[in-house]
């Protein structure tokens, strides 16, 4: 079945690290999200890439990193720039005509 | 992308239809209206998208006012599993982003 598979489900990073969510689609989706969402809150946009090798700033890409090599995969790196990294990241794909396929997210806590 | 408003939280009694209303009065023409709903802890689930015409389909119904200011969903006969936060996006349909506002909060009760 085709799908957006995010890995891990649950991630505890300490404080100074760097740590990448994984999000791979294979539903040939050009498009790929990554969303932030603190509790009880919506979602709010930190990177997308529209084709492979580009990639744009959502509204809270600060503290965050992203690359597009391929076009199954986008993965996110928090790094330690990144102060207030304990949410739920969720992982979205599209193409232009569909809606967003989601991934199941990756809640990460710094400990 | 146009902005929308969705009451806070909404309660609704299991078996009886549920109905959510948004507002999004600054929508452009090729921009469609879609709904996603979000148990609690897992990735927002699709719904229904529609431009002008009411929709249709297993899960729900969409209706689109004449004007396309406002529009409703309608979960004809809720069950305890419905209970979600429901996002109404809009969104022009060849610039994909999404924006997501704080959705609506529904609860089934028994």
């Amino acid at each position: 079945d085709g799908g957006i598979t995010q890995s891990p489900k649950y991630l505890f990073r300490k404080e100074g690290q760097n740590v990448t969510l994984s999000c791979e689609q294979n539903l040939n989706h050009d498009a790929m999200y990554w969303y932030r969402q603190d509790p009880g809150q919506g979602l709010r946009l930190i990177y997308y890439s529209q084709i492979v090798n580009d990639f744009q700033k959502g509204d809270i890409a600060e503290g965050y990193s992203v690359s597009r090599e391929k076009k199954e995969s986008f993965p996110l790196t928090v790094t330690s720039a990144q102060k207030n990294p304990t949410a739920f990241y969720l992982c979205a794909s599209s193409s232009s005509f569909d809606g967003y396929t989601f991934g199941s997210g990756t809640r990460l806590t710094v400990v | 992308d146009a902005k929308t408003t969705q009451p806070t939280s909404m309660d609704c009694a299991e078996g009886r239809a549920a109905n959510l209303p948004c507002n999004h009065s600054t929508i452009s023409g090729n921009e469609y209206v879609y709904w996603y709903r979000q148990i609690h802890s897992q990735g927002p689930q699709y719904i229904i998208h529609g431009l002008k015409n009411n929709e249709t389909n297993e899960m729900a119904s969409l209706i689109i006012t004449e004007d396309r200011k406002s529009s409703t969903l309608i979960l004809p006969h809720a069950t305890l599993r419905d209970t979600a936060v429901y996002y109404c996006i809009v969104r022009v349909v060849d610039f994909n982003k999404f924006y997501f506002g704080s959705g609506t909060k529904l609860n089934v009760k028994p």
